[in-house]
């Protein structure tokens, strides 16, 4: 059974880093076809997609956030992380950790979907 | 991006009803859409994929339809277990993917 784990400050301030790792056991980041991913929630919002990386290390990032994200994988430790720079209030939220799956659809087309979530952890920015 | 408008963003409903939520996205996605069940304090939980297809271990009285950019998610006769938040995904092309809104099924 795959389970995810996040962990990291619960609090950080204003203009200061973000940093949470995911802790993975049941399955290895460096093998299979998975992406290993990045999901928030603010208080009374939506869900909304961070970033992603693959098993490669090649990431994809939501562009609203591209440049303030960074996520990386550490192999040794079985587990991913995200760093979130210059962070505001606004980046207050449930942070999720995650696995996409893919399944070949049709021509050059997959379908991914999360097939595993972490049970997430609660980040407030504020000074 | 692609939008997801997902309605209602809340429901009645109680013990053996059914329940269908609506998904619409800002453009035609195929059936690149899933579906998640979130509880509080928990993990969500992947029900369907592909707009129609059941996760294992899901069970039957899930289901999902729809393709291009209008897509449903149906509870057949509501179990105690079921009042939950529900969340579609679009996962179409490339990143960054989008979810909507979420429903929250509630007792009636």
């Amino acid at each position: 059974q795959v389970e995810l784990q996040e962990s990291g400050p619960g609090l950080v301030e204003p203009s200061q880093t973000l940093s949470l790792t995911c802790s993975v056991s049941g399955a290895s980041v460096r093998s299979g076809s998975n992406y290993w991913t990045w999901i928030r929630q603010p208080a009374g919002k939506g869900l909304e997609w961070i970033g992603r990386i693959y098993t490669s290390g090649g990431t994809n990032y939501n562009p609203s956030l591209s440049s303030r994200v960074t996520i990386s994988v550490d192999k040794s430790n079985n587990r991913f992380s995200l760093k979130l720079t210059s962070v505001t209030a606004a980046d207050t939220a449930v942070y999720y950790c995650a696995r996409e799956a893919d399944k070949y659809a049709y021509l050059d087309f997959y379908y991914y979907y999360i097939d595993v979530w972490g049970k997430g952890t609660s980040v407030t920015v504020s000074s | 991006d692609i939008q997801m408008t997902q309605s209602p963003s809340s429901l009645s409903a109680s013990i053996g009803d059914r329940v269908t939520i609506t998904c619409r996205s800002s453009q035609s996605i195929s059936s690149h859409v899933n579906w998640y069940q979130h509880k509080p304090g928990k993990a969500p939980r992947l029900l369907i994929y592909a707009a129609s297809t059941l996760q294992g271990g899901v069970p039957s009285r899930f289901s999902g339809s729809g393709s291009g950019t209008e897509f449903f998610f149906t509870i057949n006769s509501l179990q105690p277990d079921d009042f939950a938040s529900y969340y579609c995904q679009q996962t179409y092309s490339s990143p960054p993917w989008t979810f909507g809104q979420g429903t929250k099924v509630e007792v009636k």
